[in-house]
């Protein structure tokens, strides 16, 4: 079955550096991947959206990247801020179904 | 724009009652999607309309839940009879264009329910 991992333990990065969450995926291919961002008790809000034939996608500090071959995203948040602690979803899909990760708990320390 | 509504924001009943979630969408979005999240299981799609229309249930986990979207400004998600398991936050998002998910989907507060 379709399986999507997600760094299950909290990652602590110091404020300034950059940080860097992996999404890992199987038994699936997906087409295009997102990535959201969501605070406590608040729902998941929309990032970035990378194509399958799209290698990296930048917007401001945040960046994507999509290898098919070794069905991993990663994404990173250079110059981090602890305005950035948050938990961070990947949602691989293709069609008409969405799976989302369970999610990496992310805080920036100052 | 005031996003996408929920109600109620927390629910707590006793099992074997009657749950009703409601959902009012972006104005303008034809696409209403309703989500379960839960520690161990995640976000986990229930079901999705486009134009009102239920396009794919495969998520609702049984025939406790049932979904409708009588118009484009509101839907509702139910369960009966409600059981502890069922315990969890239901989160209603919202998209233009919809139908597959690969459009950005703007997500409600979401309801936490409890059932006892």
């Amino acid at each position: 079955s379709q399986k999507i991992e997600q760094n299950s333990e909290a990652l602590n990065i110091q404020e300034g550096k950059t940080a860097t969450l992996t999404c890992n995926y199987t038994n699936y291919s997906p087409a295009y991947l997102q990535w959201y961002r969501q605070d406590p008790g608040r729902g998941p809000v929309f990032l970035l959206l990378i194509r399958e034939n799209e290698k990296e996608k930048r917007k401001e500090r945040l960046k994507v990247t999509f290898d098919t071959t070794l069905k991993q995203s990663l994404f990173h948040i250079t110059a981090s801020q602890p305005a950035d602690s948050a938990t961070y979803l990947c949602a691989p899909n293709r069609d008409d179904k969405i799976i989302f990760g369970k999610g990496t708990r992310l805080h920036i320390l100052p | 724009d005031a996003g996408v509504i929920q109600s109620p924001r927390h629910e707590v009943t006793e099992m074997g009652q009657e749950v009703t979630l409601r959902c009012k969408p972006i104005s303008g979005h034809n696409s209403l999607f309703w989500y379960r999240q839960t520690m161990m299981r995640g976000l986990e799609l229930l079901i999705y309309f486009n134009n009102n229309v239920p396009i794919d249930d495969s998520g609702m986990p049984e025939d406790r839940f049932s979904a409708k979207m009588p118009n484009a400004s509101f839907s509702t998600l139910k369960i009966q009879p409600s059981e502890p398991r069922d315990s969890a936050v239901y989160f209603c998002a919202s998209s233009l264009m919809g139908g597959p998910p690969k459009d950005t989907q703007y997500f409600g507060p979401g309801t936490r329910l409890t059932v006892l």
